[in-house]
């Protein structure tokens, strides 16, 4: 079993905080790493998808680093808004692993006004 | 817009009566999963087709099956719901090279399962 930790397990900042979460994982054997954003009533929606160890990605205010020496990525937002409220997820794939995504329990972020 | 489809949204069964959670898809994609999310926990895969292939997660109980009639379509039947289904799930499609699990997975919004 992969073990995968996120944290926080949830985040309230108020409007134009930046902000920043944790996805830890094993780091032996590893393949690539997703990110998801889930807005409560809507679909899981892609982020990201990293899979060098350096990588940084970003998509408008969001962005993500990727350590797979040391298992870990960082999530951040830059100036958060309301709509930024929503769980995120990663989910690494580790070779050996059966290939599948294994999910992490989120963050859940509010951004409150 | 094309998307992933989950119907219904909301689903409630009693304890033991069978149940059918749909998905479809426009994407055209050929691979399809299945997700079941318990409260407060991390997605966790059920199953996922690959073409015409059926590839079950070693821990996915007997309980659950699924069924996939076309390249749209594809289904989860619970036999005999326990109250220990209760749980969101959730469908997602890629479009994938057999092994190749790097590429962005696509979801529907999730049918949420009550059982009473």
């Amino acid at each position: 079993i992969l073990n995968v930790e996120q944290s926080p397990q949830s985040l309230h900042v108020q409007e134009g905080d930046s902000t920043n979460f944790t996805c830890s994982f094993p780091s032996s054997n590893f393949y690539a790493l997703h990110w998801y954003r889930w807005e409560t009533a809507k679909s899981p929606e892609a982020l990201f998808v990293m899979t060098l160890n350096g990588d940084e990605k970003k998509k408008g205010r969001i962005s993500a680093t990727l350590n797979t020496k040391e298992g870990y990525s960082y999530l951040y937002i830059k100036g958060s808004q309301p709509e930024d409220s929503a769980t995120y997820l990663c989910a690494p794939i580790l070779t050996g692993g059966g290939n599948k995504l294994t999910f992490g329990t989120g963050t859940q972020l509010k951004v409150e006004l | 817009d094309a998307m992933v489809i989950q119907n219904p949204r909301y689903q409630v069964t009693q304890f033991g009566k069978p149940v059918t959670l749909s998905c479809s898809q426009t994407l055209n994609h050929n691979v399809m999963y299945w997700y079941q999310q318990k409260s407060s926990q991390a997605p966790k895969l059920l199953f996922h087709y690959y073409d015409k292939d059926f590839n079950n997660e070693a821990d996915t109980p007997d309980n659950f099956q699924s069924r996939r009639p076309n390249t749209s379509f594809c289904f989860l039947d619970i036999r005999s719901p326990g109250l220990g289904d209760a749980a969101m799930y959730l469908c997602a499609t890629s479009s994938l090279g057999r092994g190749r699990f790097a590429d962005t997975q696509y979801f529907g919004p999730g049918t949420r399962l009550t059982v009473l």
